[in-house]
């Protein structure tokens, strides 16, 4: 299995809807992490938790949101999803220094 | 605001020759340097890591530091087909708990 998970894979939405992209992981870290990917601009980190009760802004959280439901999991929400939002979403998790990324959730909107 | 820098590529090498691919970091205070190969459709993956000036080596990649020029690249030897993919450079900055991922380059390595 792998260690780090997300749910949904593919998801496609409408302009205004609320969407709300999981992960999971087992692999007992305590940071995990949420980028998105678009072409031409890299992974750029959307918010980012180092324990269950820490949450950060990263450098592009505007219209986004995240819960830390436990160590193990980690939710990003787009409470009302606009076009420029479509982009293939990545969690992360890190033990000191290195990261662990799981699998992607590409998202179209709309 | 903390830049890292590659070219896009692709860079085209042929199968069994050194590819070089390189990284700019605009931060002078930064502490840690990364390498993650992504392919097509896929999660990036950690392929090494650097701290300290110099050369590290790991099999057939050599990462390469040199902090006063604010430069690090990767080396891959014996280049295979299979190194065909997307390098991201990572820096961690000084102060600073997360990593600024660069635009990455694309390697292409024909048989």
């Amino acid at each position: 299995d792998a260690d780090v998970t997300q749910t949904p894979r593919n998801r496609i939405t409408k302009t205004g809807k609320r969407i709300m992209l999981e992960c999971s992981q087992t692999k007992g870290h305590d940071r995990m992490y949420w980028y998105r990917q678009d072409p031409g601009l890299g992974l750029r980190l959307i918010y980012y938790s180092f324990d269950v009760k820490d949450i950060n802004k990263g450098e592009i959280s505007d219209g986004y949101s995240v819960s830390r439901q436990a160590q193990a999991k980690f939710s990003l929400s787009l409470e009302s999803a606009i076009p420029n939002q479509t982009a293939l979403y990545f969690c992360a998790t890190s033990e000191e220094e290195t990261q662990y990324f799981g699998p992607g959730t590409r998202l179209l909107v709309l | 605001q903390k830049e890292v820098e590659q070219n896009s590529g692709p860079l085209s090498v042929p199968e069994g020759a050194i590819a070089s691919l390189n990284c700019t970091y605009s931060d002078r205070g930064s502490q840690s340097f990364f390498w993650y190969r992504q392919y097509s459709g896929k999660s990036p993956e950690l392929i090494m890591f650097i701290y300290s000036n110099g050369d590290k080596e790991d099999g057939r990649f050599t990462a390469q530091l040199n902090k006063a020029s604010q430069y690090v690249s990767l080396l891959i030897r014996d280049s295979q087909p299979s190194d065909s993919a997307t390098y991201l450079c990572a820096v961690r900055g000084s102060g600073y708990s997360t990593l600024t991922f660069g635009k990455g380059t694309m390697l292409l390595v024909s048989p």
